[in-house]
């Protein structure tokens, strides 16, 4: 089985300021781990992947996720934030053969101008 | 390569009527998942093919819903007789199986109002 926290429903940060979205999970198996940004009303789209390969993982528009293993955490991080990151992100975990994804409920992102 | 389309972006039915949706994948992706989102919750996972086989499906899809995937392309969900807790985003999303796992890609969604 497998599940996916996210901690804080809501983050708050000033332009500029360093983003922090954090995310633990649980899984049986290897867990290949993701995150999503979702816009209003859009679909779901991919930030970036750990397919167990490096365990820093950089993404689009800035953001980073360390994997560690020890902490069962894959937070994402964005130096500086801009005002169009304001979105709702997801983190995801997927493993095993079906490979569908288990998300974590979401952080929806506020940047303060 | 037009990614993921879903049609319509939005439906409102009255309770008890019958709503089908439709899901056309990246063309060569062999994988096809549905998806279901409530207002401020994560993605819940429905049912997913591989080519034209369903292989899973979730506890959340009732024996009202049915999905199917003819000749391995495009899919639908159909739900019967709606009810109002049926009223939610259906996300359709589709991926290539490599060896270092998949990456799937998601459409825009279907929203759905039962009223």
């Amino acid at each position: 089985a497998q599940s996916v926290t996210q901690l804080g429903s809501h983050v708050s940060v000033s332009e500029g300021a360093l983003v922090l979205l954090r995310c633990n999970y649980s899984s049986s198996v290897p867990p290949y781990l993701f995150w999503y940004v979702q816009y209003p009303n859009q679909g779901l789209q991919l930030l970036l992947k750990y397919t167990s390969a490096a365990t820093l993982v950089k993404g689009i528009n800035g953001f980073e996720a360390e994997f560690k293993k020890s902490e069962t955490s894959f937070h994402l991080t964005k130096p500086s934030a801009h005002m169009s990151d304001a979105a709702e992100y997801f983190c995801a975990v997927s493993g095993g053969g079906a490979q569908k994804l288990v998300f974590g409920q979401g952080t929806r992102l506020t940047i303060n101008p | 390569d037009t990614g993921v389309s879903q049609d319509p972006r939005h439906k409102i039915t009255k309770r008890g009527q019958n709503v089908t949706f439709r899901c056309d994948p990246i063309s060569e992706h062999n994988r096809l998942y549905w998806y279901r989102q409530t207002l401020g919750q994560g993605p819940e996972f429905l049912t997913y093919f591989q080519n034209e086989a369903q292989l899973e499906k979730s506890r959340l899809l009732s024996d009202r819903f049915s999905a199917e995937r003819p000749k391995g392309s495009f899919s639908t969900l159909e739900i019967q007789r709606t009810e109002q807790g049926d009223s939610a985003m259906y996300l359709c999303a589709s991926s290539l199986t490599t060896p270092q796992g998949t990456e799937a890609f998601f459409g825009q969604g279907t929203r759905l109002t039962v009223v």
